[in-house]
C-alpha cells in the first residue's frame, strides 16, 4: 500500500536558520504530493503541492520538488520566522487505481522557531 | 468563504452515549472523509463519500458509522463510543481525485 516517512522531529530553530523536513514516499503510479501545515489549536491547511514528477510546489517562502527518481518531496524554506512554528504533514493522494483517493499522512513533524 | 465546518470542537462524554459530529462543506464538493489523529500515529482514514448515498470504510471503520444524505453534510457517528475513541476527529472535503482537501477546524473528543 502507499505510505509516506517524514522525519519527526520535534525540529527546533532560530529564526532566520534555514529548515529542511525530509518526506519519502511509496506509491504505485503517480501520486500528487502534497505539504500541509497544522498550527496550535487549529485544523490543516494546505501548504504547497505537486501532481507530476518535477513540479515544485511553493507558498509562503516554503518549497518542495517533486523527485520521482528518489520519491521524495523535501520541504525547505531559506528563512524561517516564529510564525512558522506548527505541526507539518507531507501526504500523497493517488491519481489512479480505485475510488478512493484518499490522503495518506506522515506522521508529522513538529517545527518551533525560537526568536 | 470557502469552508468546511464542524461541530462540535470539543466534547466530552461517557461510555456508550452514542453523539455525532456534523460537518459541513459550502463547496458543492463531492469528495468528503473523516479522519482521526492521535499521538504517534498522524492522521488515519476512517470513512469516505465520493458523492451523495456513496459511503465506505477507510482504515480504520470499527465503531464509526457515517452517513451522506445531502452534498454538503457529512456527519460521523459513534453508536458507542468507547474509551480508545478519544482523539481528534477532522472532516475533509476536495472537489477532484488530484485537488487538496480542505479540513475542519477538529473536533477533540474524550471518551471517559
Amino acid at each position: 500500500g502507499n505510505s509516506v516517512t517524514q522525519m519527526e522531529g520535534p525540529v527546533t530553530l532560530s529564526e532566520e536558520a534555514f529548515l529542511t523536513i525530509n518526506c519519502t514516499y511509496t506509491a504505485t503510479g503517480y501520486p500528487s504530493l502534497f505539504w500541509y501545515v497544522q498550527y496550535p489549536g487549529e485544523g490543516l491547511q494546505l501548504l504547497l503541492k505537486a501532481t507530476k514528477a518535477d513540479d515544485k510546489g511553493s507558498n509562503k517562502g516554503f518549497e518542495a520538488t517533486y523527485r520521482k527518481e528518489t520519491t521524495s518531496f523535501h520541504l525547505e524554506k531559506g528563512s524561517v520566522q516564529v510564525s512558522d512554528s506548527a505541526v507539518y504533514f507531507c501526504a500523497l493522494k493517488p491519481n489512479s487505481g480505485g475510488s478512493n483517493y484518499k490522503l495518506t499522512f506522515g506522521k508529522g513533524t513538529l517545527l518551533t522557531v525560537n526568536p | 468563504e470557502a469552508q468546511v465546518t464542524q461541530n462540535p470542537r470539543y466534547l466530552i462524554t461517557v461510555t456508550g452515549k452514542k453523539l455525532t459530529v456534523t460537518c459541513s462543506q459550502n463547496m458543492n464538493h463531492e469528495y468528503m472523509s473523516w479522519y482521526r489523529q492521535d499521538p504517534g500515529l498522524g492522521l488515519r482514514q476512517i470513512y469516505y463519500s465520493m458523492n451523495v448515498e456513496v459511503t465506505d470504510k477507510g482504515d480504520v471503520p470499527e465503531g464509526y458509522k457515517v452517513s451522506r444524505k445531502e452534498k454538503r453534510n457529512f456527519p460521523l457517528i459513534l453508536e458507542s463510543p468507547s474509551p480508545n475513541q478519544t482523539s481528534l476527529y477532522f472532516c475533509a472535503s476536495s472537489a477532484q481525485r488530484v485537488e487538496a482537501a480542505f479540513f475542519g477546524q477538529g473536533t477533540r473528543l474524550t471518551v471517559v
